[in-house]
């Protein structure tokens, strides 16, 4: 049973395509999130929903849009991909907000422009 | 803001050498701290954790004590083995903020 899935593994698109990437959670959590690992390994959150509500929304362009249906689904679509969004995005999820619960990842995916 | 630092890798070890990996943090507050691993192809998974100061997190015979006089989360293992290969994550989280992370420390382990 996988906790967090998110779709698909690898992503290879041209400059300029809009994609998708899907993310769902069977834990039954409130909270989701999506981060981005550079080519160095740096994670940065982008964005956090609690209970399909947006609560965080970093410096990510608007090309970026989060879109969760219900709270056990959280997706992202990316619209005129550039070079610089590859990177590998990881979808996870926490019982709630609050920092002392740890959070559950996905396995990533990973994104390439060319 | 609130940030982490760990020390630069990679790290490499031969087969039950002792491990230490540095973390200290900055934060106002009183943060939950975490170590996160990551193997390769996968995402992170929680290691270990502490809410409070002088708790000590443990799993799979790694170690971590939440010092707050040193603002430290240093992660121990006393004996690494080749399956600990990985990339370790040292985060903290204040209240309902999200989870920052360190850069990242690489760890391989040879035989």
């Amino acid at each position: 049973d996988t906790a967090v899935s998110q779709t698909p593994k690898y992503l290879v698109t041209q400059m300029g395509n809009d994609k998708s990437i899907k993310c769902e959670q069977n834990l039954g959590h409130d909270t989701m999130y999506w981060y981005k690992q550079d080519s160095k390994k740096f994670l940065k959150i982008m964005f956090s929903y609690n209970n399909k509500e947006l609560i965080i929304n970093e410096t990510v362009p608007n090309r970026f849009s989060p879109k969760s249906p219900d709270k056990a689904h959280l997706n992202l679509h990316i619209n005129s991909l550039e070079l610089g969004d590859s990177a590998v995005y990881f979808c996870a999820s926490s019982q709630d907000g609050n920092g002392n619960q740890p959070q559950h990842f996905g396995d990533g995916t990973r994104l390439s422009i060319l | 803001g609130d940030s982490v630092t760990q020390m630069e890798g990679p790290v490499t070890l031969s087969e039950e050498a002792f491990l230490t990996i540095n973390c200290t943090y900055t934060a106002t507050g009183y943060p939950s701290l975490f170590w996160y691993v990551q193997y390769p192809g996968e995402g992170l998974q929680l290691l270990l954790k502490a809410t409070k100061a002088d708790d000590k997190g443990s799993n799979k015979g790694f170690e971590a004590t939440y010092r707050k006089e040193t603002t430290s989360f240093h992660l121990e293992k006393g004996s690494v083995q080749v399956s600990d290969s990985a990339v370790y994550f040292c985060a903290l989280s204040s209240g309902n903020t999200p989870l920052v992370f360190g850069k990242g420390t690489r760890l391989s382990v040879i035989a």
